[in-house]
């Protein structure tokens, strides 16, 4: 199964951007790019994901590198709130793809007031 | 709330004993999964179900463990025989459709074995 590699921490002010980025080196030409995230004493919750375009959503934006090999969690303006784990997962795609997620470490994300 | 509830929160349990925990997916999700959390670790997959069908189990799904989902609505899993490294967070997931939608967690339910 295709890996992600992120960053263990991050840390960002508040109302700044922030750019959480993830490497995918060995994704196959089905898997779509999945992001979660955790806050502290909660279950994973749904971000956005994507295949090969650029997604924009109301709570981040995807950018989806040319070959796929990368891509980056865009949080335009981070609040206390954001603060959490943050996932990046390939899911595979297709008929009779699987329908787990495989999580790996993720990203602790810290916002400084 | 009509989110994913998952009872109880929290079970402590002495090891070798049996446990079972309960899952309510969102009304009229067809697809149910579950996953453990250990602490620091991302959470791993267990098992799928869509409808009352188990269409899919981890090899981290030992014989101890046994899921169902009677009548395609609420899930339970079971773990008989409890052992130490049980210790988890299990988290149970659902959604909709048969193509990619995206996945509520609930809260989990925190199990100790001591």
């Amino acid at each position: 199964d295709a890996k992600t590699t992120q960053p263990n921490s991050m840390e960002s002010n508040e109302e700044e951007p922030v750019h959480l980025p993830c490497n995918h080196s060995t994704i196959s030409g089905t898997d779509y790019i999945h992001w979660y995230r955790q806050l502290p004493s909660q279950g994973p919750e749904y971000v956005i994901h994507g295949l090969t375009s650029n997604v924009n959503n109301r709570m981040a934006s995807l950018a989806i590198a040319e070959d796929r090999k990368s891509s980056t969690l865009i949080l335009h303006r981070a609040t206390l709130r954001d603060a959490a784990v943050y996932y990046c997962i390939l899911r595979k795609g297709g008929l009779g793809a699987g329908n787990m997620l495989t999580f790996g470490g993720g990203t602790r994300l810290m916002v400084k007031p | 709330d009509t989110g994913v509830s998952q009872n109880p929160r929290h079970k402590i349990t002495k090891r070798g004993q049996n446990v079972t925990f309960r899952c309510d997916p969102i009304s009229e999700h067809n697809r149910l999964y579950w996953y453990r959390q250990t602490l620091g670790q991302g959470p791993e997959f267990l098992t799928y179900f869509q409808n009352e069908a188990q269409l899919e189990k981890s090899r981290l799904l030992s014989d101890r463990f046994s899921a169902e989902r009677p009548k395609g609505s609420f899930s339970t899993l079971e773990i008989q025989r409890t052992e130490q490294g049980d210790s988890a967070m299990y988290l149970c997931a659902s959604s909709l459709g048969t193509g990619f939608t995206e996945a509520f967690f609930g809260q989990g339910t925190r199990l100790t074995v001591v």
